[in-house]
């Protein structure tokens, strides 16, 4: 079984849905981080937690809110979804033994709205 | 200047040659560096990472790091076609902060 898991894995909405991206673990690392990745820009964090309750914005985290529920599930919400937020996103888990230096990714999730 | 900057490709070698990767940055507090490699459709994965100036080498890959240059590179040796992919810099100040990426293709 993958040890870092996301689902849906695409998914394909309307303008001003909410919309739930999830993220499991079983790696059993503190640390949790949801970046979006778009042709051209790389990847570019919009949320981490270093711990259950610890949640940090990222250098994006307009239009997105999220939810550490616990150790492994870390969800990332867009409460009213518009186009531009159609891109990829990945979910990604650090272990604070490691320095936090190596993350190892989801698979991703594939987000279009319409 | 974006914060970390990478030669956008895509950069295409044959097979069997070195293929150079570029990465440059402008938080002069960076401490670590690191080399993500990712297929079309798949997730990054880590392939390098380096602290210190001067080079790391692993098998066919060697990274090197100026400080002083604020740049980074990957070499890749004995290009293989499956190393065709994009290779994506990031670089630790305060926070991990990723280059747009690199598109490598290697031609058999």
């Amino acid at each position: 079984d993958a040890d870092v898991t996301q689902t849906p894995r695409n998914r394909i909405t309307k303008t001003g849905k909410r919309i739930m991206l999830e993220c499991s673990q079983t790696k059993g690392h503190d640390r949790m981080y949801w970046y979006r990745q778009d042709p051209g820009l790389g990847l570019r964090l919009i949320y981490y937690s270093f711990d259950v309750k610890d949640i940090n914005k990222g250098e994006i985290s307009d239009g997105y809110s999220v939810s550490r529920q616990a150790q492994a599930k870390f969800s990332l919400s867009l409460e009213s979804a518009i186009p531009n937020q159609t891109a990829l996103y990945f979910c990604a888990t650090g272990g604070r033994g490691y320095g936090d230096n190596e993350q190892f990714f989801g698979p991703g999730t594939r987000l279009t709205v319409l | 200047q974006k914060e970390v900057e990478q030669n956008s490709g895509p950069l295409s070698v044959p097979e069997g040659a070195i293929a150079s990767l570029n990465c440059t940055y402008s938080d002069r507090g960076s401490q670590s560096f690191f080399w993500y490699r990712q297929y079309s459709g798949k997730s990054p994965e880590l392939i390098m990472f380096i602290y210190s100036n001067g080079d790391k080498e692993d098998g066919r890959f060697t990274a090197q790091l100026n400080k002083a240059s604020q740049y980074v590179s990957l070499l890749i040796r004995d290009s293989q076609p499956s190393d065709s992919a994009t290779y994506l810099c990031a670089v630790r100040g305060g926070k991990l902060i990723f280059g747009q990426g690199t598109e490598l293709s290697v031609k058999p």
